[in-house]
């Protein structure tokens, strides 16, 4: 059972280009959750989506980011127009319906520098 | 209010001692509150996880203590081994479910020789 796979592991991007990150959960999981991870800090929650729902978006930046979490394949999330700011580990976690007592996994993560 | 405070920011313990990691949280909805393991370069790892209707959970060599009252929660590792050393983050959520957690800032431990 394969855990929770992020791609790609590194991206680069220059300023004002697009970033596509992907998240496939571990089989049987239909929730996912993206978090942001700015060097020497904790992790900051994103956003939530359960298949083609977005569930909270509270800790999405309101411009240039979206989600979304499509009835068959990975979910992605999209960066338009990077800056240097956005220069994180962002990472992905799934859970199945209802996770109570064991939390959920997050993948590997993916390192995204804008340069 | 959603802020969850963690110290030390650094710690550094002799092989075989005792780790301890700090978190105190000021939102009263939380009620379920992991502790993470993130080694550098991979994603946190889920190492033990506590609710407010028990004051001690024990995992192995992993304790949490929880104190309700004083809105605080540890972490304690008992026999420190350098494959210990990593970075470790409190959580706390609300609703009983792993949804949306509010991390600590984390806590980067070295166990040394």
């Amino acid at each position: 059972n394969a855990g929770v796979m992020q791609n790609p592991r590194h991206l680069v991007r220059r300023r004002g280009q697009e970033a596509r990150l992907r998240c496939s959960p571990m089989k049987g999981h239909s929730h996912v959750y993206w978090y942001r991870q700015l060097p020497e800090e904790g992790l900051k929650f994103m956003v939530y989506l359960q298949k083609e729902n977005i569930i909270d978006e509270s800790g999405m930046p309101k411009e240039r980011f979206s989600a979304e979490f499509p009835k068959e394949g990975p979910s992605i999330l999209r960066i338009q127009q990077v800056v240097r700011g956005d220069s994180a580990a962002y990472f992905c976690a799934s859970s199945r319906e209802g996770a109570t007592n064991y939390g959920y996994t997050f993948g590997s993560g993916t390192r995204l520098t804008v340069v | 209010q959603q802020q969850v405070k963690q110290s030390p920011q650094s710690l550094i313990v002799q092989k075989g001692g005792i780790s301890i990691i700090n978190c105190a949280y000021e939102n009263t909805a939380f009620d379920y509150f992991p502790w993470y393991q993130q080694f550098p370069g991979k994603g946190p790892a889920l190492l033990i996880a506590i609710r407010p209707d028990v004051s001690e959970k024990k995992e192995g060599r992993f304790t949490i203590s929880f104190n309700k009252s004083a809105k605080q929660f540890s972490l304690h590792i008992m026999d420190s081994q350098p494959g210990d050393s990593a970075t470790y983050f409190c959580a706390a959520s609300r609703g009983g479910t792993a949804s949306k957690l509010t991390f600590g800032t984390g806590t980067r431990l070295q166990v040394t020789l």
